[in-house]
């Protein structure tokens, strides 16, 4: 399809593991986001990349957080020694410029356990 | 998939009539409002936007109005439908100069529409 895409749409993992979450854009898509949303909760923001390069991680909790989109594509976000409140919906949105509207995939489940 | 609307304020409307969704903003310097969609299992859809020197939006069915005073949003729906059940969000830019799309949203509220 069109949209954005990204997978796995549910990974398990075992607290301490580490895990890559992936997003594939809108094709031609120059700005990519990653957000966290727990459960009842709305979107929390986590980083945005113009192109390759990270443009604000602001929004990252620490340090075993990393993300990175080396073509300016595809995008992935990685996790390192995953605990179990890191359990939460993943999601990447994409948009055409930085002030044109976004949208976004379905998301990726995590479950640390 | 696991529902995002628990615990999450809840509006109950009849199929056929308006809703009125609110929102109360945090940032005084947001420039930028938007309202997303979501249904379970799914991302956030965009529905309408509103840039800070307006305080009216129309589109399809779905109207927006910003009050800067009382830092206030709100979404209203004409002639609700049994698809439009969701949880909805509104979403603020953080007014920083950055990215359009780097939002801060809010809690979300759960739209039932009975038929």
């Amino acid at each position: 399809g069109a949209g954005v895409s990204q997978t796995p749409s549910n990974k398990v993992t075992e607290k301490g593991k580490y895990v890559e979450l992936r997003c594939d854009p809108i094709s031609g898509h120059t700005a990519l986001y990653w957000y966290r949303q727990s459960l009842g909760q709305g979107p929390e923001f986590l980083i945005y990349f113009q192109g390759t390069g990270a443009a604000d991680d602001s929004g990252l909790p620490n340090d075993r957080f990393f993300a990175v989109r080396p073509e300016g594509s595809v995008s992935t976000l990685k996790i390192q020694r995953t605990e179990r409140g890191d359990s939460a919906v993943y999601l990447c949105a994409s948009s055409r410029h930085r002030d044109t509207e976004a949208f976004f995939g379905q998301g990726t489940r995590l479950t640390v356990v | 998939g696991e529902s995002v609307g628990l615990h999450l304020p809840t509006l109950s409307v009849q199929e056929g009539d308006n809703s009125i969704i609110n929102c109360a903003y945090s940032n005084s310097a947001s420039d930028y409002f938007i309202w997303y969609k979501q249904e379970s299992g799914k991302g956030p859809q965009f529905i309408i936007d509103i840039r800070s020197n307006m305080d009216k939006r129309q589109g399809q069915r779905v109207t927006v109005l910003l009050n800067k005073t009382v830092k206030h949003l709100s979404l209203q729906i004409a002639a609700t439908q049994p698809g439009d059940s969701a949880v909805y969000f509104c979403a603020e830019n953080f007014g920083d100069g950055g990215a359009t799309n780097k939002l801060i949203f809010g809690t979300g509220t759960l739209l039932a529409v009975q038929p």
